[in-house]
């Protein structure tokens, strides 16, 4: 299943560049989230979304910023990232978060690199 | 801390068996899913197991074991499609998904 999109699929910045990412999703679910995922690592939870609210940040740094404007869509706003920010970000949605059969529905993700 | 271990990498014949194995430590218990996730793509969902057993879907079954802290996905007449990597992840108390490094199947003809 599709239905979560992102833009854009790559990008490359220098350290010193501003840019944002963006999640849209078309399920009409309530809760967003988003994922870092290093090469043979585990998927590492970001941000969390809950009907617009933010209800996790896992002590993310704060050149992250996200912003939610509404259910449907979901921006990670980057600035003075590191070489160690490169990463593929991974956007996702789920229905109801608190629910424990709920699963997530992930877009395709932004392959970023930081020179 | 919470953990969930699974290989790394293996490889199989196609038209063989596999077995993925996947041990966790967690705070709590809210069920067990497996993804698939072929490069460049998005993680899709495969299955989700919360009592113990054996979940069959088609040519994928997982299995659970609570006591244990154990999960497999079995993937039978293996196809070479099915290269990709195999996520586990596990919901915690707090309805959080942990998640393993994920394993890179490697199908050879």
């Amino acid at each position: 299943e599709t239905g979560v999109t992102q833009t854009p699929r790559h990008l490359v910045m220098g350290m010193t560049n501003k840019k944002s990412l963006k999640c849209e999703q078309h399920l009409g679910h309530n809760a967003m989230y988003w994922y870092k995922q290093s090469a043979k690592k585990p998927l590492e939870l970001m941000f969390v979304y809950s009907l617009e609210e933010r209800v996790e940040n896992n002590s993310v740094p704060s050149r992250f910023s996200p912003e939610c404007p509404n259910s449907s869509h979901l921006f990670l706003h980057l600035h003075t990232l590191q070489p160690e920010d490169s990463a593929l970000y991974l956007c996702a949605s789920s229905q109801d978060p608190g629910q424990g059969a709920e699963k997530q529905y992930f877009g395709p993700g932004t392959r970023l690199t930081v020179t | 801390g919470q953990n969930i271990d699974q290989p790394t990498e293996m490889t199989a014949t196609e038209g063989a068996i596999v077995q993925i194995n996947c041990t966790y430590q967690t705070s709590g218990f809210n069920g067990l899913f497996w993804y698939q996730q072929h490069a460049g793509e998005a993680p899709t969902f495969l299955s989700y197991n919360v009592l113990d057993g054996l979940e069959e879907k088609g040519r994928f079954s997982s299995f659970l074991s609570r006591s244990k802290g154990y999960s497999y996905l079995l993937l039978k007449e293996l196809q070479m499609k099915d290269s990709a990597s195999y996520l586990c992840a596990v919901k915690d108390s707090n309805y959080q998904l942990i998640w393993g490094a994920g394993t890179k199947l490697i199908i050879k003809p």
